[in-house]
C-alpha cells in the first residue's frame, strides 16, 4: 500500500463548477497534510495546509480532513481555466520528524 | 531572496557518464529535500538533510547514487555511474522546520535524460 494515494484523473469539471480532490494515506499517526499545485512543466507550490479535524477554507480553496478516515479532500469553488493543474497531496507521517511524502497527484482540467 | 537555485536546469548525458546536481537553499532554511518526479512513480523523496546532516536515505534507489551537504548554503545528488532509467526531474526543495508548520519551497528542477 502506498503511503499517500490519489486519483491521478485527469479530472474534468466546467467552469464555474466544483472540483474535488481527493486523498487517502496510510500512517495513522500522520498529523500534518498539504496540498501543492502543480502547472506542468513547473515546480510544486504550496496551496494549503491542514493539521486538525474538520475544514479550512481559505479564498475559493477548502480543505477538510478527517483523521479516522485517514482521508484528505481539497475543494475548489468557482474554478477557473487557471486552476487546470497536477494537483499533489503530501503528508508528514508519525514516523518522521521532517519526511513529506507526496501521492502521485491528480491532473485536473477545467472546461470552458 | 532569490528562492531554491538548481543547476543545471537540463542535462543530458550518456549511459555511464557521472551526474552531478546542485543545489542552494533559501537562506535561514535547516532542511533540504531532494525529490524526483517521473510518470510513473511521481514525485519520490530520495534523501532529506536537517541542519546538514542526513536524516533519512532510504529513498536512496541504489549506491549509484549519492548526496551531500557540505555547509548549509550547498548540497549535490550525484549519480554514478548514470543509466536510462535515470531520466527524471529532479527537485531540491527546503524550509525551515518549526514544530509542524513546514512549507516546502521548491527549485526549478533539473529535468536529466540519460541516453
Amino acid at each position: 500500500q502506498k503511503e499517500v494515494e490519489q486519483n491521478s484523473g485527469p479530472l474534468s469539471v466546467p467552469e464555474g463548477a466544483i472540483a474535488s480532490l481527493n486523498c487517502t494515506y496510510s500512517d495513522r499517526g500522520s498529523q500534518s497534510f498539504f496540498w501543492y499545485r502543480q502547472y506542468s512543466g513547473k515546480s510544486p507550490e504550496l496551496i494549503m495546509s491542514i493539521y486538525s479535524n474538520g475544514d479550512k477554507e481559505d479564498g475559493r480553496f477548502t480543505a477538510q480532513l478527517n483523521k479516522a478516515s485517514q482521508y484528505v479532500s481539497l475543494l475548489i469553488r468557482d474554478s477557473q481555466p487557471s486552476d487546470s493543474a497536477t494537483y499533489l497531496c503530501a503528508v508528514r507521517p508519525y514516523s518522521s520528524a521532517s519526511k513529506i511524502i507526496f501521492g502521485s497527484g491528480t491532473r485536473l482540467s477545467i472546461r470552458p | 531572496d532569490a528562492g531554491v537555485i538548481q543547476s543545471p536546469r537540463h542535462e543530458v548525458t550518456e549511459m555511464g557518464q557521472e551526474v552531478t546536481l546542485r543545489c542552494k537553499p533559501i537562506s535561514g532554511h535547516n532542511s533540504l529535500f531532494w525529490y524526483r518526479q517521473t510518470m510513473m512513480r511521481g514525485l519520490e523523496l530520495l534523501i532529506y538533510f536537517n541542519n546538514n546532516v542526513p536524516i533519512d536515505d532510504s529513498g536512496m534507489p541504489e549506491d549509484r547514487f549519492s548526496a551531500k551537504m557540505p555547509n548549509a548554503s550547498f548540497s549535490t545528488l550525484k549519480i554514478q555511474p548514470s543509466e536510462p532509467r535515470d531520466s527524471a526531474v529532479y527537485f531540491c526543495a527546503s524550509s525551515f522546520t518549526v514544530a509542524t508548520n513546514e512549507k516546502l519551497f521548491f527549485g526549478s528542477g533539473t529535468q536529466l535524460s540519460v541516453l
